[in-house]
């Protein structure tokens, strides 16, 4: 029982590239997300997926895209890079939309220059 | 907005003494809170949590106190070990159909041996 699984672990993208981070749960949770971590900022809420087949923008969602591609996936596109989503990616799932903990993978460190 | 924010950046305590973490929020509508741990390098782990209709919930070695009163929360880890040390949030969220999981910026605990 793996939990959450993100990859990749690292990534340098350069101003303009663009990339898909992925997200698999084992849990048979209903709800994924996926947040950012930037330092003095805490941890904000992109996009989430109350449950499969739904997305909705979270608190900062400008400059990302996201795919619930089935109950267990969940990923986020990053279309044209800038050096201001240079952060720590962290997906997480959870039984319901409410009252129930979110279960986070180990993060994506992605660098734009 | 409403937030949820923590009293001190950084606390440290001798091995084997109690810690207590705190943690105070702004919205009086939350009802769901929860306590998370961030290893280095490593996602927020789920430690425990509390709903607004109980004042106290014990676990292995840590218990969380919620005073709605005064909208305070804190953690109190028993015999704090060197694996304890970490960074430490509370997050909160309403039962309400819109609300999301709120993040405090988070607290290091470290751990002398």
């Amino acid at each position: 029982n793996a939990g959450v699984t993100q990859t990749p672990k690292f990534q340098v993208l350069k101003t303009g590239q663009s990339m898909t981070l992925q997200c698999a749960q084992d849990m048979n949770h209903n709800s994924m997300y996926w947040y950012r971590q930037d330092p003095g900022m805490g941890l904000r809420l992109i996009y989430y997926s109350a449950s499969e087949g739904t997305t909705d923008k979270g608190e900062v969602p400008n400059g990302y895209n996201v795919s619930r591609l089935n109950k267990r996936e969940f990923s986020l596109r990053l279309e044209s890079a800038a050096p201001s989503q240079t952060s720590v990616y962290f997906c997480a799932s959870s039984e319901s939309p409410r009252g129930s903990p979110l279960h986070f993978g180990n993060g994506t460190r992605l660098t734009v220059t | 907005g409403e937030s949820v924010g923590l009293h001190l950046p950084t606390l440290s305590v001798q091995e084997g003494d109690n810690s207590i973490i705190n943690c105070a929020y702004s919205n009086s509508a939350s009802d769901y809170f929860i306590w998370y741990k961030q290893e280095s390098g490593k996602g927020p782990q789920f430690i425990i949590d509390i709903r607004s209709n109980m004042d106290k919930r014990q676990g292995q070695r840590v218990t969380v106190l919620l005073n709605k009163t005064v909208k305070h929360l804190s953690l109190q880890i028993a015999a704090t070990q060197p694996g304890d040390s970490a960074v430490y949030f509370c997050a909160e969220t309403g039962f309400g159909a819109n609300s999301k999981l709120t993040f405090g910026k988070g607290i290091t605990l470290s751990v002398r041996p």
